[in-house]
C-alpha cells in the first residue's frame, strides 16, 4: 500500500471554527492532492500540489486553503467552517500530473460540522 | 454534460456471473484510463489501469478501451460477494477527472 497518513481520521466541530486536515507521505511523490467525496458528487478535487510551496486550484476551493512546506506534508485548511463543508475529505498522491501514472488515496477524513 | 459519466446503479448480478461497468469520457486527448474499487466507508483503490486501445486482463478483470467510441469499460467474470463495491472510472487527460462511481452489488 502506498504510504499515505491522513489525520485525523474523524473529527466533529463548530461551524466558524478553523480545522486543518495532514496528509503525510512517505513515498516522495512530487504531486498531492485533496478531494472531497460527496453522495451523488463523486470526488471533487479542492486544491492540488506539484513541489514544495507550489499549489493550484481543483474545481472547488472557495472557502478552503492549502499549503505544502515539505514534500512528505500537504495541508488542507478550513478557515472558517460551514455545514456545507461536512464531507469525507481524501488526500490522494501520485508521480505525475498527467500521462500514465494513477493516483493514490489515504484512508480519508470523515468531518462534521455542526 | 460531464466530462467522465457512468451509470450510479446499483448494478445487480448473480453470484458467478459477469458483471459489466461502463463508463464514457468526453474529452478525446484522454491518455489514460482508470477504475477504482471502493467498498463503503473506505478510500478508492486502484484496480485496473488502461492505455491503449483493446482489452486488458488482470485475473477475474478485464479493462476494455474504445477512444474512437470514447469508451472504457470493466468486466469482472465470476462475481464474488467481495466484488460489491462503488467502481469509480478515473479518466486522464490534461487532468485526471473521476466518474461519480456504479454501486455493484453481487447476490450470492
Amino acid at each position: 500500500d502506498a504510504g499515505i497518513t491522513q489525520s485525523p481520521r474523524h473529527k466533529v466541530t463548530e461551524t466558524g471554527t478553523p480545522v486543518t486536515l495532514r496528509c503525510h507521505q512517505t513515498e516522495n511523490h512530487r504531486y498531492m492532492y485533496w478531494y472531497r467525496q460527496d453522495p451523488g458528487h463523486g470526488l471533487r478535487l479542492i486544491h492540488y500540489s506539484y513541489g514544495v510551496k507550489d499549489t493550484d486550484k481543483g474545481e472547488v476551493s472557495d472557502g478552503y486553503s492549502v499549503s505544502r512546506s515539505k514534500t512528505e506534508d500537504f495541508l488542507l485548511t478550513l478557515e472558517s467552517a460551514t455545514s456545507s463543508q461536512t464531507s469525507v475529505y481524501f488526500c490522494a498522491i501520485s508521480e505525475s500530473l498527467r500521462g500514465h501514472q494513477p493516483q493514490h488515496f489515504g484512508d480519508g477524513t470523515r468531518l462534521s460540522i455542526l | 454534460q460531464k466530462e467522465v459519466e457512468q451509470n450510479s446503479g446499483p448494478l445487480s448480478v448473480p453470484e458467478g456471473a459477469i458483471a459489466s461497468l461502463n463508463c464514457t469520457y468526453s474529452d478525446r486527448v484522454s491518455q489514460s484510463f482508470f477504475w477504482y474499487r471502493q467498498y463503503s466507508g473506505k478510500s478508492p483503490e486502484l484496480i485496473m489501469s488502461i492505455y491503449s486501445n483493446g482489452d486488458k486482463e488482470d485475473g477475474r478483470f478485464t479493462a476494455q478501451l474504445n477512444k474512437a467510441s470514447q469508451y472504457v469499460s470493466l468486466l469482472i467474470r465470476d462475481s464474488q460477494p467481495s466484488d460489491s463495491a462503488t467502481y469509480l472510472c478515473a479518466v486522464n487527460g490534461n487532468k485526471l477527472v473521476f466518474g461519480a462511481g456504479t454501486i455493484l452489488r453481487v447476490k450470492s
